[in-house]
């Protein structure tokens, strides 16, 4: 089946730090990866879509200069809040595509706590 | 634009009965794909179901099935027989066909299912 890890679970630092989060695909090759911020309404935010050999697409209100994302291969992809502030506080999931149907098979959600 | 309604926010029944949460859409796109998925308390999302839109047949897998009606641009979850790990909060998506991997989700319906 299906399995979409995300490391580590849970964060914490200090505002004006960094932190980056990783997402794997086990048994299986994503052919993307999207990146939502829940927030804790359990609103679904897109931060970004990633698809490899392609160019990184970023919803509105989200920049690569503040979410750096790399997904180097088909099955890793890894994203990076610099200068982390309250606002930024949530839940980070990755959501990656498989199969003829691309249906999204979400890992566990990376929580970022902000001090 | 494209735009996916839970109008439920909470739900209760009694264990063993049969629920049915409900999900409206909004797409120019003539082909979509439509999902449901369940959030338990931990935070895990997992895919339940899905729906072409090209097919009529309504999708069934397991104690879950799917009251699709097009010209309603509705899809709605059943449950049957609903226990008491049943209780989640789900969430019903839509992807457009010339949206590569955009998944628009709604808001969610937080089910309790009681002894």
């Amino acid at each position: 089946g299906a399995l979409v890890y995300q490391y580590p679970r849970r964060t914490i630092c200090k505002s004006g730090t960094s932190m980056r989060m990783e997402c794997q695909a086990v048994g299986f090759q994503a052919t993307s990866v999207a990146w939502y911020r829940q927030s804790p309404q359990k609103t679904f935010e897109l931060i970004a879509l990633s698809t490899v050999n392609s160019a990184i697409k970023y919803e509105q209100n989200f920049t690569q200069e503040k979410f750096p994302i790399s997904h180097p291969n088909l099955s890793f992809s890894s994203m990076t809040v610099l200068n982390a502030y309250l606002e930024d506080r949530g839940l980070y999931l990755c959501g990656a595509f498989w199969g003829v149907k691309d249906t999204q098979y979400f890992g566990p959600g990376t929580r970022l706590l902000v001090l | 634009a494209q735009k996916v309604t839970q109008t439920q926010t909470s739900i209760s029944v009694m264990e063993k009965t049969t629920v049915t949460m409900d999900c409206v859409y909004e797409t120019q796109d003539s082909s979509y794909f439509l999902f449901w998925y369940k959030q338990t308390a931990s935070g895990e999302i997992v895919f339940l179901i899905r729906q072409d839109s090209y097919k009529k047949e309504n999708a069934t897998v397991g104690h879950y099935s799917l009251n699709f009606q097009k010209p309603k641009s509705s899809i709605g979850l059943i449950i049957t027989a609903t226990q008491i790990e049943d209780s989640a909060v789900y969430f019903c998506a839509m992807r457009e066909v010339t949206n590569a991997y955009k998944v628009i989700f709604g808001k969610g319906t937080h089910l309790h299912v009681l002894p």
